[in-house]
């Protein structure tokens, strides 16, 4: 099986552009979930979907903001970038069983490492 | 949220060493991971243990949920064991809190 698929892999934007990173989740796996890794704040959960729904978001502004498609495939979005940003930013997929939170392992993609000049 | 210490911060272990790396949390969870990252960014998950002990090659992991706290035992240490080590729980709804990790370095 193919892991989690992350691009790109790197980007270098300026303050204020915006953009885009995609994530792949493994096959089957429908819920896909978004970290950002710095080494000041180490790492920190962005926001979670599961069939298009977005579940749990973390303590982010709004310039932060994401989505999943019919196929569980997910895009975060962050506008008027600012230097701050730059970071790693995971995706992460899990093989969500029916319950509550989190109750399977994640499986994280290889990260796009942004950076914001 | 939930807090999670790791400890200890960093550690140096010469190769075919062993090593113990705890992971406290400050609440109930009904599960924690242990993620291995390796020196080009990449996270892996090592083990999801709720409770009890597994075993994974040359590593294993004890979780005591009572009691708050996980270890990670690394024997026979190699090289390619070299990276941070985070483990991480359930905060609320779908999220993970990470602890800060343990940096180890394997030397030849």
């Amino acid at each position: 099986k193919a892991g989690v698929t992350q691009t790109p892999r790197y980007l270098i934007k300026t303050r204020g552009q915006q953009v885009t990173l995609s994530c792949s989740p493994i096959s089957g796996h429908r819920s896909v979930s978004w970290y950002q890794q710095t080494p000041g704040q180490g790492l920190q959960f962005l926001f979670e979907y599961f069939s298009e729904t977005q579940r749990n978001k973390g303590n982010f502004p709004g310039r932060f903001s994401g989505r999943q498609f019919s196929n569980s495939r997910s895009e975060m979005n962050v506008s008027t970038l600012e230097l701050g940003d730059s970071a790693l930013y995971l995706c992460a997929s899990s093989l969500w069983v029916m319950g509550e939170g989190i109750n399977s392992p994640l499986h994280f993609g290889n990260g796009t490492r942004l950076t914001v000049t | 949220g939930i807090q999670v210490e790791q400890s200890p911060p960093d550690l140096i272990l010469q190769e075919g060493a062993n090593s113990t790396l705890r992971c406290n949390f400050s609440d109930s969870v009904n599960n924690l991971q242990w993620f291995h990252q390796n020196p080009w960014g990449q996270l892996i998950n090592l083990f999801y243990i709720p409770s009890g002990t597994k075993q994974n090659g040359g590593l294993s992991a004890t979780t005591v949920a009572t009691e708050r706290y996980s270890l990670l035992y690394i024997s026979s240490s190699q090289t390619t064991d070299s990276g941070v080590y985070f483990c991480a729980v359930p905060n609320s709804g779908y999220a993970l809190n990470f602890g800060k990790g343990t940096s180890l370095l394997v030397t030849p």
